[in-house]
């Protein structure tokens, strides 16, 4: 158990909807990151925040968006959503940003839009 | 920009075969490398890393050595197991000093051990 945690794991929805998943990052973790992990993109960064703050961001659409709250648990929105969207998508927690500290992922949610 | 490029799979082998799962990469300065490991219907858990040139991350009998000169970073097990099957992935965190700590990670090689 990387105490990560992601809800819901698993979530099928149609097209045109919108969806929001859950990420509880690590006890004192102040870093979240979102990745997606589909058949032909592979393993991809969306977003970051930091305490807060949005820190980076990846190949993310703008159909999504994110947010990290006060008690630092996050929030991925995808909205007017496509086939093309269905995926794995994780949640990774780290103390700080950086290249020496190690990230800690969640069992991801894995999103089915028909 | 910064890339990994892994070894495209599935890598079948038999239990107690050597395993070697090629891991190149393009980046500027000097990242950290990883390597990660995804069971069946789990996460990705973190299997070993390496943060400069010519050192030797290893974990559970796998080994990766950070060699700069060949920008690469193979991983390998002397004697695989049914219970290594997986997918693994080489990762890098950028060495910038703007680093975010976002990973970049190859495609995934899919390794099957059978008994």
């Amino acid at each position: 158990d990387s105490g990560v945690t992601q809800t819901p794991k698993h979530l099928i929805t149609a097209t045109g909807q919108r969806v929001t998943l859950r990420c509880s990052p690590r006890s004192g973790d102040l870093s979240v990151y979102w990745y997606q992990q589909s058949l032909d993109q592979g393993l991809q960064f969306l977003i970051q925040y930091y305490n807060g703050e949005e820190r980076a961001k990846g190949n993310i659409l703008e159909r999504f968006s994110a947010q990290q709250f006060p008690d630092l648990h996050s929030e991925l929105n995808l909205s007017s959503l496509e086939l093309g969207d269905s995926a794995l998508y994780f949640c990774a927690s780290s103390v700080v940003p950086g290249r020496n500290t190690e990230a800690f992922f969640g069992q991801g949610t894995r999103l089915t839009v028909v | 920009g910064d890339s990994v490029t892994q070894m495209e799979g599935p890598v079948t082998l038999s239990e107690e075969a050597f395993l070697t799962i090629n891991c190149t990469y393009t980046a500027t300065g000097y990242p950290s490398l990883f390597w990660y490991v995804q069971y069946p219907g789990e996460g990705l858990q973190l299997l070993l890393k390496a943060t400069k040139a010519d050192d030797k991350g290893s974990n559970k009998g796998f080994e990766a050595t950070y060699r700069k000169e060949t920008t690469s970073f193979h991983l390998e097990k002397g004697s695989v197991q049914v219970s290594d099957s997986a997918v693994y992935f080489c990762a890098l965190l950028g060495g910038g000093s703007s680093n975010t700590g976002k990973l970049i990670f190859g495609q995934g090689t899919t390794l099957q051990v059978k008994p």
